[in-house]
């Protein structure tokens, strides 16, 4: 079955770049009915959507991150990334990355396990 | 504060019935589908309703969805214990291009 796992530092200090990648079996990220997205969530509150791409490299930003996001792929290595620039506190989260799927209205419905970031010095 | 609209919490006994409302716009529930996921304690959320009310192979349907007009809502039947869960609609917004989220409900079993 299709499986996505987040991997990256736990650990970013102020000011820095925040970097994870999405590693996604069981399906090629190539196979074109699906975009790769990144949502993240602050403990004890609610989900936020980061951003999206396409396996064509198209990607779509949350207006409020767009500054400071870029979401990758790498189609060789079965792999989506997120970049987020210049972390505070605030950015301190889960991170999920999930599959919007056609065949589910776009509805996410495969979620990686999540992988907790903290923004601290 | 989030783009759709949902209550903080709603509450009801075993066996009972309880609906979550999401409340949007036409940029968002409007025009497009609507997606409900279910997050249990400590885990990643999963989709529990998709393209407004079609349910994944595996989940009950003791859950089902509507949506009308620029609202959408869950409805939960023969509650559980189990059930007791954190619950989320989303959609996509045409006018900020971008997903969006409800804050999420929180179902208590009682």
């Amino acid at each position: 079955q299709v499986q996505l796992q987040e991997s990256g530092p736990g650990l970013v200090k102020p000011s820095q770049t925040l970097s994870l990648t999405c590693t996604v079996s069981g399906v090629s990220i190539s196979s074109g009915d699906s975009y790769w997205s990144w949502i993240r969530q602050p403990a004890g509150k609610g989900l936020e959507w980061i951003g999206r791409i396409y396996t064509s490299g198209s990607a779509t930003y949350n207006p409020s991150l767009k500054s400071r996001v870029t979401i990758s792929v790498d189609t060789s290595k079965n792999q989506f990334s997120l970049k987020l620039s210049s972390v505070t506190a605030a950015d301190t989260a889960v991170y999920y990355c999930t599959r919007e799927s056609y065949f589910y209205s776009y509805g996410m419905d495969v979620w990686g396990q999540g992988t907790t970031v903290t923004v601290s010095s | 504060q989030s783009v759709l609209t949902q209550p903080p919490s709603v509450s009801a006994a075993p066996g009972q019935k309880v609906t979550i409302s999401c409340s949007g716009s036409s940029s968002n529930i409007g025009n497009n589908y609507v997606s409900w996921y279910q997050q249990l304690p400590g885990t990643a959320p999963k989709l529990l309703i998709y393209g407004n009310n079609k349910r994944p192979s595996g989940i009950p349907d003791r859950f089902s969805g509507s949506k009308s007009g620029t609202s959408a809502t869950l409805d939960i039947t023969g509650l559980q214990t189990g059930d007791e869960a954190d619950y989320y609609c989303g959609t996509w917004d045409g006018s900020l291009t971008a997903g969006v989220f409800g804050g999420g409900t929180k179902l208590t079993v009682l």
